[in-house]
């Protein structure tokens, strides 16, 4: 059973770019969830994706986006970064709602988001 | 407002000593708990669960939670504590309507 994995670890941006982070989740989960840990604080949802379309989102602004493929993979996407967008991203997956263990979180090791 | 609070944000604890971590939260009705460690640099590791019956719950690494619905506390506690387990500690909780939230964690320092 393969565990969920983030690209990339680690990346530097400026403000105003644009990123793309990609994650892979654990085989036989179909959903997954995109969180933001700033230094010193815990993960806050941002979003969740299921069966290709967001389902939940949490209280970040329309310039954080994602996608979910057909394989179950997801992207976060960020545009127009600011400072305070410098975080660690993690990623995290599950079985599909209703399931048995549907509200256990699979994490990956996260991409760290550095914004000057 | 619905809230997870850890009321300590840094712990102390020799090794070999107990542990406990607080987790307090406000919701409605009794939400599905959980507690997670995250090591510096990875992600989070489920350590155990609560969603119903016994109150009290096994995981891994020795570590056990209980759950008390008077105190609208789940808290974490290992008897013997090892150098491995200095880590960061996050209490979760998941509601019934789908809305999850992590409390703000509780770094612990194991000493020799």
């Amino acid at each position: 059973e393969t565990g969920v994995t983030q690209s990339p670890t680690h990346l530097i941006k400026t403000r105003g770019q644009q990123v793309t982070l990609r994650c892979s989740s654990q085989s036989g989960h179909n959903t997954v969830s995109w969180y933001q840990q700033a230094l010193g604080q815990g993960p806050q949802f941002i979003f969740q994706y299921y069966r290709e379309e967001e389902n939940g989102r949490g209280n970040f602004p329309p310039r954080f986006s994602g996608l979910q493929f057909p394989n179950y993979s997801s992207e976060l996407n960020v545009n127009a970064l600011e400072l305070d967008d410098s975080a660690l991203y993690l990623c995290a997956s599950s079985r599909e709602v209703g399931q048995s263990g549907a509200n256990v979180l699979t994490f990956g090791a996260g991409s760290r988001l550095t914004v000057l | 407002a619905q809230s997870v609070t850890q009321p300590d944000i840094h712990i102390t604890v020799s090794e070999g000593a107990s542990l406990e971590l607080r987790c307090n939260y406000s919701y409605g009705a009794t939400p599905y708990l959980f507690w997670y460690v995250q090591s510096p640099g990875q992600g989070l590791q489920l350590l155990l669960k609560y969603f119903s019956g016994d109150t009290l719950v096994q995981g891994i690494k020795g570590f056990e939670a209980e759950f008390k619905r008077s105190q609208s506390s789940f808290n974490l506690r290992k008897p013997s504590v090892h150098w491995s387990d200095a880590a960061e500690y996050f209490c979760e909780v998941y509601d019934s309507w789908g809305k999850l939230q992590f409390g703000a964690g509780t770094q612990v320092v194991v000493t020799p």
